[in-house]
């Protein structure tokens, strides 16, 4: 089945402790993006990778590193938490440029990780 | 720079009555339109888009929505709800030109909340 997958789903930690969401997909998409879900805001975008060793920041990149070393796996990590940064995260993937419309927005997302700072 | 705006965060509704969930877009250049569905503790998925050709789209569920490039609009709609489509539902628009996920810009969400 293809499928992004986020772990963990729910996390509870506290200011300054280090955390990394792990994301994986298994459609061999190019291109994969964090998101930050927040009331009121919608979605705003972390980091994203175009392909594997190119990452790029988003809107909201600040307190959040990425890596890209290899094509399915996309990890987010948090160096020290606040507790700003208590929200629903959401890695989602994408075709790269390949093909008739190339990358046209359509993401595919996982199920999302739900993070609280103490 | 490209922005979204939904300009109700909340729509009530009771089961079989119709449904338009409006969104309006701001772009200085052509853009690809979407709507995704959040259902709730879940992900999102695509709805329907608007890549080209034929301003009206169908989509999954019995959604449909209306391009309309005079007024920047992107409304969804559905002649009759059923209690299952309660969801959070977002608007978003990518850059045509580029044609890249990177630049996908979501909306700040409408509830869609379904009562019998």
């Amino acid at each position: 089945e293809a499928q992004v997958t986020q772990n963990p789903r729910y996390l509870i930690t506290v200011t300054g402790k280090k955390l990394t969401v792990t994301c994986s997909q298994n459609m061999n998409h190019e291109y994969m993006s964090w998101y930050r879900q927040d009331p009121g805001l919608g979605l705003r975008q972390i980091y994203y990778s175009m392909n594997v060793e190119v990452t790029d920041k988003g809107d909201v990149p600040e307190g959040y590193k990425v890596s890209r070393k290899e094509k399915r796996n996309f990890p987010l990590i948090l160096e020290s938490p606040s507790p700003n940064q208590t929200s629903l995260y959401f890695c989602a993937s994408s075709l790269g440029s390949s093909g008739i419309w190339g990358n046209t927005g359509e993401l595919f997302f996982g199920e999302g990780s739900r993070l609280t700072v103490l | 720079a490209q922005s979204v705006t939904q300009l109700d965060s909340q729509v009530p509704v009771f089961e079989e009555a119709p449904v338009e969930l409006r969104c309006n877009y701001s772009s200085s250049v052509s853009v690809y339109l979407f709507w995704y569905v959040q259902y709730p503790n879940q992900g999102l998925q695509l709805l329907l888009k608007y890549l080209s050709g034929s301003t009206l789209v169908k989509g999954i569920n019995g959604f449909e929505a209306e391009f309309n490039k005079s007024q920047t609009s992107f409304h969804l709609r559905k002649p009759s709800v059923h209690i299952s489509d309660t969801a959070e539902y977002f608007c978003a628009v990518s850059d045509r030109n580029t044609g890249t996920a990177s630049k996908l810009t979501f909306g700040t969400g409408t509830r869609l909340q379904v009562t019998l």
